[in-house]
């Protein structure tokens, strides 16, 4: 079975530019975690999403952020205009409901210059 | 609210050691745990979970039971081995909420 997709793998991009992360949830999942792993914070909880619609996105660190969910097989995490210190590795992960283990993406290593 | 305390690593360790790394919880309701493990580039994998207390969870010789009264919930494995390091992450989630809350996680090396 395939497993939560993620890409790109490597993003290396300067400071300003938009950045679109995208992630293809297990299919039949119904819930998708976007996280954000650092040295310096460990693995943070960005936002998720139950069928498609928005939770809770208080682990967004700003405006500069954005997740969408357009429809169930498909996410993206937008960061305009990107900083340096926005470079981390960003995982997405799915879930079949709340009760059950997630399962991650290989995640998104992304290099603000 | 809810929270979770791993031990700080790096742990090494030598080939066939007895592996110990302390998890404890904090919450208010009654939630299932669960210890994940990431390999070098990869994303999260769950390892192994429990929950209710008193539940022991197991996998690849791995095992962590859930103790209320501590409430803690200690990875152990009788005898590492080198492809056993990773970073482990100890986790839970309250039974009323979606989301997990992860630990710092742990950093083990394992030498030949």
């Amino acid at each position: 079975d395939a497993g939560v997709i993620q890409s790109p793998r490597h993003e290396v991009t300067e400071m300003g530019q938009e950045v679109t992360l995208r992630c293809k949830p297990i299919s039949g999942h119904n819930s998708l975690f976007w996280y954000r792993q650092t040295m310096m914070r460990g693995l943070e909880l960005l936002i998720y999403f139950n069928n498609n619609v928005p939770i809770d996105d208080s682990g967004m660190p700003e405006d500069r952020f954005s997740a969408k969910m357009p429809n169930a097989s498909f996410s993206t995490l937008k960061i305009q205009p990107s900083e340096p210190r926005d470079s981390a590795v960003y995982f997405c992960a799915s879930t079949l409901d709340t009760s059950q283990p997630q399962h991650f993406g290989d995640g998104t290593r992304l290099s603000i210059l | 609210g809810d929270s979770v305390t791993q031990m700080e690593g790096p742990v090494t360790l030598s080939e066939e050691a007895f592996l110990t790394i302390n998890c404890t919880y904090t919450a208010t309701g009654y939630p299932s745990l669960f210890w994940y493990v990431q390999y070098p580039g990869e994303g999260l994998q769950l390892l192994l979970k429990a929950t209710k207390a008193d539940d022991k969870g197991s996998n690849k010789g791995f095992e962590a039971t859930y103790r209320k009264e501590t409430t803690s919930f200690h990875l152990e494995k009788g005898s590492v081995q080198v492809s056993d390091s990773a970073v482990y992450f100890c986790a839970l989630r309250d039974s009323s909420a979606s989301k997990i809350i992860f630990g710092s996680g742990t950093r083990l090396s394992i030498r030949p």
